[in-house]
């Protein structure tokens, strides 16, 4: 019963550095999304995937890029990591299809980045 | 455009009941609800359509006025394991979540 896999769970990162954060997710689902959550605040979507090959912006795309060569995997990559990208970031998945807007999201257990 | 949520926090004693809610300035074909333990990743609840229907999930309830693009989450008779990051989602073709409302249940 796995779910959607998040990894790594932690990570610190110098200023500059690039790095990719995993999602893997085995329900077959269509739908997958990035969010990051900072201290205390909602959750932000960064880029979403509607299917394989298929990939869009959300709210706060800047700083990062997707990818969705498969249906199970959906890697966020950071390119010229900065202090403000510091925060947990979440992956979630759902079956979205023909009515996408009334399925739940599953979330992974997140990665929290630290960029010093 | 993200929902607004209200109250950002609340306190309750167990057995007392709340209301978070949830609008939003664009128009709605669904709103969901999740909530977050603290250092945990957030958990779905439920999620309420076009209808003004209400749904249930143990002591809490939810409605959703579509017209009003407003919906209200109901927890009654609070328990401790209530405690926690309340979130409302709006969704068109992306998700856009609302900044939560801090949920304490106290003995």
């Amino acid at each position: 019963n796995a779910g959607v896999t998040q990894t790594p769970k932690f990570r610190i990162l110098k200023i500059g550095q690039s790095m990719t954060l995993q999602c893997t997710q085995d329900m077959n689902h269509n739908y997958m999304y990035w969010y990051r959550q900072d201290p205390g605040m909602g959750l932000k979507l960064i880029y979403y995937s509607v299917g394989a090959g298929i990939t869009d912006k959300g709210e706060v795309p800047n700083g990062y890029n997707v990818s969705r060569s498969t249906t199970e995997d959906f890697p966020l990559r950071l390119e010229l990591a900065a202090p403000s990208q510091t925060s947990v970031y979440f992956c979630a998945s759902s079956r979205g299809g023909g009515q996408a807007y009334n399925q739940p999201q599953h979330f992974g257990d997140g990665t929290r980045l630290s960029i010093l | 455009q993200q929902p607004v949520q209200s109250p950002q926090a609340v306190i309750l004693r167990e057995g007392e009941d709340a209301v978070i809610n949830c609008s939003s300035s664009k128009a709605l074909y669904s709103v969901h609800w999740y909530r977050q333990k603290h250092g945990e990743a957030p958990v779905f609840l439920m999620i309420l359509l076009k209808g003004g229907e209400q749904k249930g999930h143990e002591k809490i309830s939810a409605s959703f006025n579509e017209k009003k693009q407003q919906s209200s989450l109901y927890l009654t008779a609070s328990q401790l394991s209530y405690s926690g990051t309340y979130f409302c989602g709006t969704e068109n073709n992306d998700m856009r979540f609302g900044a939560g409302t801090r949920l304490t249940v106290k003995p």
